[in-house]
This record gives C-alpha cells, sequence and structure tokens, in this order.
C-alpha cells in the first residue's frame, strides 16, 4: 500500500483556515486520495477525496499538487467541533486494488477558542 | 448519523470467552468491512465482505471470524479472548461506487479481564 507522511500534530484557532499537509512521493496514477477524519469518541468519518482536480464539498476543500506528490486539506474556517485526528489514506481503485482503508497515525488538529 | 449501526455499544468479558459483535449496513450498501482500533496498533482492517462473500482480508488473528448473512448485517466472532484483544471494533459500509467512500459506525468496546 502506498504510504503517506503526516506531521503528528497541528494547532489552530477557532474561525481561521487550517491547511492540514500530506505527502504522497510514491503515489501511482490509479490512487485516489481519501481524507477521513476521527473526532475523539466517535468512528471514523469520511471528509473528500480527489484524483487529479481540487475538489470542493460542504465539510471542506482538497487541493492536489499538480505532481499529486502531495495534497492540502483545507479547512476554511475552524470550529472547535473540527478538532478531532485526520487521516490522509491513498486507495487503489484500479483494477486488483484493494478496497480496505490503510490507516497512518494521521494529524492532531487542536482548535483553540 | 453515518446510518451504519453496531450492537453493542460496550461489552466486558473474561479471558478465553467468545463474543460477537453485530453491525447494521446502511441501507442499499452491499459491502461491509470491519477493523480493530487499538492504542498500541492504531486503525487495522480485518476483513470485508461484499454482498455475502468474503472480499479480502487484512490483519484478522485465526480465532476471529466474521460473517455477512442475506439481509447484509454482518457479525464478528472473537474467541479465546485474549487481553490484548481489548479494543474498539468499527464496522463501515460503502455504496457502490468507484471511491467507495467507507461509512463508519460508532463501534464496540471491547474489554477483556
Amino acid at each position: 500500500d502506498a504510504k503517506t507522511t503526516q506531521p503528528n500534530s497541528m494547532e489552530s484557532n477557532e474561525e481561521e483556515p487550517v491547511h492540514l499537509p500530506c505527502n504522497h512521493s510514491t503515489i501511482s496514477g490509479t490512487d485516489y486520495i481519501h481524507w477521513y477524519r476521527q473526532l475523539p469518541s466517535q468512528g471514523p468519518e469520511y471528509v473528500i477525496h480527489g484524483l487529479t482536480s481540487n475538489v470542493n464539498n460542504r465539510m471542506a476543500s482538497l487541493a492536489i499538487a499538480e505532481d499529486r506528490k502531495s495534497s492540502t486539506l483545507i479547512l476554511h474556517r475552524a470550529t472547535l467541533r473540527d478538532a478531532a485526528v485526520y487521516y490522509c489514506i491513498l486507495r487503489d481503485v484500479g483494477r486488483g486494488g484493494s478496497e480496505k482503508l490503510v490507516f497512518g497515525k494521521g494529524t492532531k488538529l487542536t482548535v483553540n477558542p | 448519523d453515518s446510518g451504519v449501526t453496531q450492537t453493542p455499544k460496550h461489552l466486558i468479558t473474561a479471558t478465553g470467552q467468545r463474543v460477537t459483535l453485530r453491525c447494521s449496513p446502511r441501507s442499499g450498501d452491499l459491502s461491509v468491512y470491519w477493523y480493530q482500533q487499538s492504542l498500541d496498533q492504531g486503525l487495522q482492517f480485518l476483513i470485508q465482505y461484499y454482498n455475502g462473500e468474503e472480499r479480502a482480508k487484512g490483519n484478522i488473528l485465526e480465532r476471529f471470524s466474521a460473517q455477512q448473512f442475506p439481509d447484509l448485517h454482518s457479525e464478528l466472532n472473537l474467541s479465546s479472548l485474549e487481553l490484548g484483544d481489548s479494543a474498539l471494533y468499527f464496522c463501515a459500509s460503502s455504496p457502490r461506487t468507484p471511491h467507495g467512500e467507507q461509512y463508519f459506525g460508532p463501534g464496540t468496546r471491547l474489554t477483556v479481564t
């Protein structure tokens, strides 16, 4: 499984934007970039995914580098409810690709009031 | 609320015992996944079922088994329990899309004493 690298922790202030980086230098052409987050005492929650183009949804934006070796999850205005561990995961949906999610250690985001 | 339900929420049992964890996927989702989250190993994929058939296997011990029934609910059976099996067990389901985002249940916290 292709590997991702994320900072162990990050801090932000409430109502400020947060940029969570992820490096995935060994990404292959059929790997989708997925982001999940896990709030305290809850199961992981799907946030967003993308392949090549930047993506937006109601929760966040995903900015993907042109060479696809890195990506950034953007929370436009952090709230206290966004405090969670954020996981960047590569999923190969090509032929023979595994559907499992391989979780790393993720980035623990702390949001200060 | 992800739409995935898991029962029971908490389970306390003794070493050597056997337990069954139950999962109901979101309506219409054919794939069910099981994950284990422990403090030292993080979130690890155990097994996937698709429409009643085993699709993929991860780091699942031989003492553990799972099945998916015709109504698509799934059960994870853990036997000869050891202290190290104490963990959170999450079930997830996904729709049949190429990128297959997964929706996680609230988990079952298993404590083996």
